[in-house]
């Protein structure tokens, strides 16, 4: 099973270029998140989905943008990258908190970023 | 406000057991997670507290006191595939996720 797939695995980026990291989950899940690692830093949200067509900000969206067109896919776009985003980013996914459900993260392998 | 705390760093002995604190504030409470993270992987969840109390999973046990504040990670029979980073996570009242910087543990021979 695929699960939660992620693309592209590592990228190099030229500051002022735009990006779209790919994100695609099988698994049906209401929700998805895009989180940002940084040393020392934890995983920090940068937005989120509840549910197909909509979606929302977490802790540092600015300069980030995203879209839920469906259940499945789950981009985040860097309209004009900058230095500072250069991070690993990680896409999740969970079943809706609640109702039975303890909202475990699935997570996707990692898009290793680099703005130069 | 919210706010996680767990160490940075810990050592550990081969076949040995360690416990990985995590102390935290919040105003609401859904649960607290622990995940684990490889290095240049992906986290990956070990378990799930919402109430007081132990829950053990084989060699992994997570406990947790809502009145204090606090849970923990005990990993038992240490091996050396078990050194990574833990990531200990509270889910809050509007059930988001607000994640500590993790534990980095090293298991020596």
């Amino acid at each position: 099973t695929a699960g939660i797939t992620q693309a592209p695995t590592s990228q190099i980026l030229a500051a002022g270029r735009s990006m779209t990291l790919r994100c695609t989950q099988d698994m049906r899940h209401n929700a998805m998140y895009w989180y940002r690692q940084d040393l020392g830093l934890g995983l920090r949200l940068i937005h989120y989905s509840n549910t197909a067509g909509t979606t929302g900000k977490g802790e540092v969206p600015d300069g980030y943008s995203v879209s839920r067109a469906n259940t499945d896919d789950f981009p985040l776009t860097l309209a004009s990258a900058v230095p500072s985003q250069t991070s690993v980013y990680f896409c999740a996914s969970s079943d809706s908190p609640g109702a039975g459900n303890t909202g475990e993260l699935f997570f996707g392998e990692g898009s290793r970023l680099t703005v130069l | 406000g919210q706010n996680i705390d767990q160490p940075t760093e810990m050592t550990a002995t081969e076949g040995a057991i360690v416990q990985i604190n995590c102390t935290y504030q919040t105003s609401g409470f859904n649960g607290l997670f622990w995940y684990q993270q490889h290095a240049g992987e992906a986290p990956t969840f070990l378990s799930y507290n919402v109430l007081d109390g132990l829950e053990e999973k084989g060699r992994f046990s997570s406990f947790l006191s809502r009145s204090k504040g606090y849970s923990y990670l005990l990993l038992k029979e240490l091996q050396m595939k078990d050194s990574a980073s833990y990531l200990c996570a509270l889910m809050d009242s509007n059930y988001q996720l607000i994640w500590g910087a993790g534990t980095k543990l090293i298991i020596k021979p």
